[in-house]
């Protein structure tokens, strides 16, 4: 089956760096998405990964290990604003993605 | 200035009911979808087009049917409404998978369903 693991929920504090992971069991992969979806909003697109390594983007980077089936995103320097869901997606043959991690963000 | 749009964004409607919900976009792309979100579940893709002559079922296709009326408009239909359609429904579109692309998609603002 194919398959992507995300944590439900994660808090961290304002100014700090959080990792979410994400891990995946796919038929095949094409790249790997990271979206950010504020509560009653779009998701929005953040990074693609496509080959291992670091994606770095002001302060949001992103992950991935190929052979460990396996990426995560890194928050830096966090903001009140960061409070969201981020949202793990993977292309084997479709895109499929993960339920979202909700990130809460603590003064 | 938002490159995709649909409408309604809010929607009530009672069981039974046709429900037809609209996309458009102005990217130029030529992917559209259809998905819908229920709290705490990931995003469950509906239908997609790749193009205006090639539609195709998602996962969970049963209950609904669309019409790709453009290359930038894709409708989506609830021919009989039932209470578990009620969910928050988003139109996304892509670019094609090709050198250079990487088929990343794009979202609407999201259409809230609710049937009672």
């Amino acid at each position: 089956g194919q398959n992507i693991d995300q944590p439900t929920e994660m808090t961290a504090t304002e100014g700090a760096i959080v990792q979410i992971n994400c891990t995946y069991q796919t038929s095949g992969f094409n790249g790997l998405f990271w979206y950010q979806q504020h509560a009653g909003e779009a998701p929005t697109f953040l990074s693609y990964n496509v080959l291992d390594g670091l994606e770095e983007k002001g302060r949001f980077s992103s992950f991935l290990s190929r052979s460990k089936g396996y990426s995560y995103l890194l928050l830096k320097e966090l903001q009140m604003k960061d409070s969201a869901s981020y949202l793990c997606a993977v292309r084997s043959y479709q895109l499929i993605w993960g339920a979202g991690t909700k990130l809460i963000i603590k003064p | 200035d938002a490159d995709v749009t649909q409408t309604p964004r809010n929607r009530i409607t009672k069981t039974g009911k046709r429900i037809m919900l609209e996309c458009s976009q102005t990217k130029g792309h030529d992917r559209m979808y259809w998905y819908r979100q229920d709290p705490g579940l990931g995003l469950r893709l509906i239908y997609y087009s790749f193009d205006v002559k090639d539609i195709n079922k998602g996962e969970i296709s049963d209950g609904y049917s669309v019409s790709r009326q453009a290359q930038a408009k894709f409708s989506l239909s609830l021919e009989s409404a039932i209470p578990n359609q009620t969910a928050l429904y988003f139109c996304a579109t892509s670019d094609q998978l090709t050198s250079g692309r990487t088929d990343t998609q794009y979202f609407g603002p999201g259409t809230r369903l609710t049937v009672l």
